[in-house]
């Protein structure tokens, strides 16, 4: 099956600074990669996800890139802000029957003002 | 929409007893996730279901947990007889296509 690594498990910055979390996954028919976010006793929300057709995607101050080759994918957040500040999780996931996603164990950012 | 409804939001049970965890997802999803979720071992897959057939158990942990979907818009996730390390957050997630839409989650602590 399917394994998620993702590093590093605590990230502090500066406000402002930017922060980068990367995972590796194992299973090279995995074609979907979701990031989600979860502030502390809330629910993780899905903020960006990419298909294994595009190497990057952006929207406003997050972006994440794919390199398939080397089955690796990161999130990359500019300008962080305080309400930045949650753990992070990456998945993989294949887009084949009933396949599910594989969480990586998460990164919790913390963004010093 | 309401999003996906789970109850009770917080549960305190004694070593023994039974626990039965409720998930109510988007109106019109078609899969629904069980998780788990504890510092240690992380946001776990415990079933999965596809047009309320259970497609992959084999994240349950034991014969002490079970689950069912008796219905498009009702599962639940039951343990018996519950242990300590059964404590964890129970989070129910459904879906239509890509993205999974959490539950609140059910913090379940058992002394």
């Amino acid at each position: 099956g399917e394994n998620v690594e993702q590093h590093p498990s605590t990230l502090s910055v500066q406000e402002g600074d930017s922060a980068v979390i990367k995972c590796t996954y194992s299973d090279s028919a995995s074609n979907y990669f979701p990031w989600y976010k979860q502030e502390l006793g809330k629910r993780p929300q899905l903020i960006i996800d990419i298909r294994s057709n595009v190497g990057e995607k952006k929207d406003q101050r997050i972006a994440v890139t794919l390199n398939k080759t080397a089955k690796h994918f990161s999130l990359h957040i500019t300008e962080t802000q305080p309400e930045d500040s949650a753990v992070y999780f990456c998945a993989a996931r294949a887009d084949s029957g009933y396949s599910t996603l594989t969480f990586g164990k998460g990164t919790m950012l913390l963004v010093s003002p | 929409d309401a999003g996906v409804i789970q109850s009770p939001r917080h549960e305190v049970t004694e070593m023994g007893q039974e626990v039965t965890l409720r998930c109510k997802p988007i109106s019109g999803h078609n899969s629904l996730f069980w998780y788990r979720q504890t510092m240690m071992r992380g946001l776990e897959l415990l079933i999965y279901f596809n047009n309320n057939v259970p497609i992959d158990d084999s994240g349950m942990p034991e014969d002490r947990f079970s689950a069912k979907m008796p219905n498009a818009s009702f599962s639940t996730l039951k343990i018996q007889p519950s242990e300590p390390r059964d404590s964890a957050v129970y989070f129910c997630a459904s879906s239509l296509s890509n993205e999974q839409f959490f539950g609140p989650g059910t913090r379940l602590t058992v002394l």
